[in-house]
């Protein structure tokens, strides 16, 4: 059975500081999706992972897969607070189109 | 590209009444997912169609919840009866078939409350 944890699962911080959201999984995968949550809304994919080395980035977040270490890491760069979220990985299986998902790391950036 | 609707968006009824949500899938997205997120939670899987046909519903409590999807567009989601620990957000996602990845995009969701 595929798991997917994330750490942390909550993550306060100040404004101008990095940190690193991790995301491993247990099974033979290389598709990974990283999505964002604001509070009282739906889930809006942020990133799409295909392949070993593969590296996304979208103003101050960049996303990474390491396939061999069934990990994946979302790196904030400089935070500010409209970064303040919820995000989620999730996990391809391959057989079925099914997403199997982490528990969300909640981030708040304080001005 | 219009995105997936999904109807009501907030909903409150009393336990043991039943409700319904619809759902409409970007247009051409073969395969539709019915999750249900609990406050603070990820969200729960509870049925995927793919096209008119189910793929997985192996999480969704068929005593009290169904699910169809008529003609491999719009679905309907309804609980009968519905209990106190049925509240949370229903949210309906699609992504197409093939290419060799699974984007899901998602609806706004549903918020049922039941008291």
């Amino acid at each position: 059975e595929l798991k997917v944890e994330q750490n942390p699962l909550f993550l306060s911080m100040q404004e101008g500081k990095n940190y690193t959201i991790y995301c491993n999984y247990s099974t033979t995968s290389d598709r990974l999706y990283w999505y964002r949550q604001d509070p009282g809304k739906s889930l809006e994919s942020l990133f799409v992972l295909l392949s070993n080395g593969a590296v996304k980035q979208e103003g101050r977040l960049m996303a990474s897969l390491d396939t061999k270490a069934r990990l994946s890491t979302l790196h904030i760069t400089a935070a500010v607070h409209d970064l303040s979220a919820t995000y989620f990985c999730a996990v391809d299986e391959w057989s079925n189109y099914q997403l199997i998902w982490g528990a969300g790391t909640k981030l708040i950036i304080k001005p | 590209e219009a995105g997936v609707a999904q109807s009501p968006r907030y909903k409150i009824i009393e336990k043991r009444q039943s409700v319904a949500f619809w759902c409409n899938p970007i247009s051409g997205h073969a395969t539709l997912y019915w999750y249900q997120q609990i406050l603070g939670q990820g969200p729960k899987l509870l049925i995927q169609f793919q096209n008119n046909g189910v793929v997985d519903d192996s999480q969704l409590p068929k005593d009290r919840f169904s699910a169809e999807r008529l003609k491999g567009v719009d679905s309907t989601l309804k609980i009968q009866p519905a209990k106190l620990e049925d509240s949370a957000v229903y949210l309906c996602a699609s992504s197409t078939q093939g290419f060799g990845f699974t984007e899901a995009f998602f609806g706004q969701g549903t918020r049922l409350t039941v008291v």
